[in-house]
């Protein structure tokens, strides 16, 4: 069953623009976790922000965490042409696996 | 010295052939994964063992089977291939159950293409 719907689906921005990503999902979490895939690869983890954390940081990212809304975001400030990819928010639920969003699709033009 | 790794990359087979999918991980993590993403990118779970154990089973046809001869070692076998398997087939790890919050670490995709 699919947990987290991220928005918007794509996003197309300027390099140096900060670009930010949303995830919604549905019942009770442990974590967060955010991961990038590039075009024809495997994903890769990026950032987990626990349910008991409001904030995160990890170099040019930025992740939130609103339990109360059940969402997220993703944000990527200064934006660099190499963070063209998808991008999914993947929530983790006691006794499941990690369930993965539809993910948003960053492109980012110089 | 990539942590999981996964043969063949591209696969490409007619309908009601059999196929396996071969995957190993040497980040020594006790749990191991297969995912499926669609052509929409959804990426959804198919089996997790934990230590050569089965502990989730998504609702996947009988046709798939992984095979998990050691803890570092997870293989998927589908039988009677069908159009609509017809995906990439992700193997992961991670160190522990993902209700502990433990990162997953991916392998870069098997491409099955079934005509």
């Amino acid at each position: 069953s699919q947990q987290g719907e991220e928005d918007p689906q794509a996003l197309s921005i300027q390099e140096g623009e900060n670009a930010t990503m949303n995830c919604s999902y549905k019942t009770s979490i442990n974590n967060l976790q955010w991961y990038r895939q590039n075009s024809g690869r495997g994903l890769v983890h990026l950032i987990l922000i626990r349910s008991n954390e409001r904030e995160k940081h990890s170099g040019r990212l930025r992740v939130t965490l609103d339990t109360s809304k059940k969402s997220s975001s993703l944000l990527i400030t200064a934006s660099r042409a190499a963070d063209t990819a998808s991008y999914f928010c993947a929530t983790d639920q006691a006794g499941t696996a990690l369930i993965f969003g539809k993910g948003t699709t960053l492109s980012v033009s110089s | 010295d990539t942590a999981v790794s996964q043969t063949p990359k591209y696969l490409v087979t007619q309908m009601g052939n059999d196929k396996s999918i071969k995957c190993e991980q040497n980040l020594g993590h006790d749990t191991m994964y297969w995912y499926k993403q669609d052509s929409k990118k959804f990426l959804k779970i198919m089996f997790s063992y934990n230590n050569k154990e089965l502990i989730i089973n998504e609702t996947v046809p009988n046709r798939f089977s992984p095979k998990s001869p050691d803890k570092a070692h997870l293989n998927l076998h589908i039988n009677s291939l069908e159009l609509g398997d017809s995906a990439v087939y992700f193997c992961a790890s991670s160190e522990r159950s993902e209700s502990a919050g433990n990162t997953i670490y991916f392998g870069e995709g098997s491409w099955l293409t079934v005509v």
